[in-house]
């Protein structure tokens, strides 16, 4: 158990739907990251909450929006759902910068149908 | 060209070859370098940090960084079925708040 804890494990959603996808950083870590990992694209950053505030945003598309709450857990919203938002969605977090590296959670299989 | 070069693969070695994996990158600025370990619907592990050029030892496991030539190398010494994963370079400029990473080699290890 890497300390990081992901909800839910598995989602499968049709298509146009909105689903919420949790994370709960290790204890401790204020940064939260959002990964997205396809077999094409490999990990693809998403966005980066530090303490609370958004910190950087990476390929994020206009559909899926994130915020971290008070007591540091995250959530990916993610709407209008397409075929090609199949993938799995990884979260991640460390004490603050990046430099020695993340804590990934087991992240959350999303199929769209 | 993308910043951080990885061959996906897949790599198939018997148990107790030497295996070597690679990144080329692009960004000169990269100076936190990292080796993840994922297997099969898990997610990604850190196995080695190495931070500006040179070589770090844990183990089996050895990662070198040369910035001259923008290229990093993790070496594992009698591999093992169990290492059996989906390798990925990762990297980091220095302050930053962001890993890029490689698209992952897939290692097989066969007993």
């Amino acid at each position: 158990d890497s300390g990081v804890t992901q909800t839910p494990k598995h989602l499968i959603t049709a298509t146009g739907q909105r689903v919420t996808l949790r994370c709960s950083p290790r204890s401790g870590d204020l940064s939260v990251y959002w990964y997205q990992q396809s077999l094409d694209q490999g990990l693809q950053f998403l966005i980066q909450y530090y303490n609370g505030e958004e910190r950087a945003k990476g390929n994020i598309l206009e559909r899926f929006s994130a915020q971290q709450f008070p007591d540091l857990h995250s959530e990916l919203n993610l709407s209008s759902l397409e075929l090609g938002d199949s993938a799995l969605y990884f979260c991640a977090s460390t004490p603050r910068q990046a430099n020695y590296g993340y804590t990934f959670g087991s992240g959350t299989r999303l199929t769209v149908v | 060209q993308k910043e951080v070069e990885q061959d996906p693969g897949p790599l198939s070695v018997p148990e107790g070859a030497i295996v070597s994996l690679n990144c080329t990158y692009s960004n000169s600025a990269f100076q936190y370098f990292m080796w993840y370990r994922q297997y099969s619907r898990k997610g990604p592990e850190l196995l080695m940090y190495t931070y500006s050029s040179g070589n770090k030892e844990d183990g089996r496991f050895t990662a070198q960084v040369d910035k001259s030539s923008k290229y990093i190398s993790l070496f594992i010494r009698d591999s093992q079925p169990s290492d059996s994963a989906t390798y990925l370079c990762a990297m980091s400029e220095g302050g930053s708040e962001k890993l890029v990473f490689g698209k992952g080699t897939k290692l097989t290890v066969n007993p």
